[in-house]
């Protein structure tokens, strides 16, 4: 069946130092939503890419579609403790759109 | 503010005791889901409905009940809970638009221990 797989499922920077998550789906998807869950939270929303090849920066986060819409990319540069936590991916069933196919998650830890 | 409540948000009860977690959103969303946490598994889906009276099936439903009387609430009803339903539970809501689903807003949660 219709899978989305995260890499990597966790990772441990220093503050300061450069993170990304990268997210592939089995097939094509029509759009891709990026959630961030802190530890203890619920998942918040992140971010909603569409088009292929799309790249979109919040601050720090720049997300990115890949061009055959089969993956995405989640990249923080600089990173801060405020940063923990877990970034899911997510998206539609290719067979039930109103059903999300969600990553595992990959768990982000920083020490200060 | 626009918000998802839960409730309660912990909850240990016994082996077959009948129980159900309220679920309602002030965002006049048609769509409405229930999803379970587990360590190293993610988020699964449990049941989603797509507006009152509507309801369907997600990856995880044996064991669980929804009802979608009103818009804003979807209640999640467990008849008979079973140890392995111990989990943390998330209510999300969100819009429906004919591509798909829109931004989904989630719950605070609700820690379930079943003895």
């Amino acid at each position: 069946g219709q899978q989305v797989m995260q890499i990597p499922q966790y990772q441990h920077v220093q503050e300061g130092e450069d993170f990304t998550t990268y997210c592939n789906s089995s097939t094509t998807l029509s759009n891709i939503q990026w959630y961030k869950q802190r530890p203890g939270g619920h998942p918040v929303f992140l971010i909603q890419l569409v088009k292929s090849g799309e790249v979109k920066k919040q601050k720090r986060l720049t997300f990115q579609f890949g061009e055959a819409k089969k993956n995405s990319s989640l990249h923080i540069t600089a990173t801060q403790t405020t940063d923990v936590g877990t970034y899911f991916c997510a998206g539609p069933n290719a067979g039930n759109n109103r059903k999300l196919i969600w990553g595992l998650g990959t768990s982000l830890a920083v020490n200060p | 503010e626009a918000q998802v409540t839960q409730n309660p948000r912990y909850l240990i009860t016994v082996t077959g005791k009948k129980l159900t977690v309220t679920c309602s959103q002030n965002m006049n969303h048609e769509y409405m889901s229930w999803y379970r946490q587990d360590p190293g598994l993610g988020l699964r889906q449990i049941y989603y409905s797509m507006n009152v009276e509507v309801t369907d099936k997600g990856d995880v439903p044996e064991g669980y009940k929804v009802s979608r009387k009103e818009k804003r609430n979807f209640p999640l009803i467990l008849e008979s809970p079973s140890p392995n339903q111990t989990s943390l539970y998330f209510c999300a809501s969100s819009l429906s638009p004919e591509w798909g689903l829109g931004t989904q807003y989630f719950g605070p949660g609700t820690r379930l221990l079943v003895l």
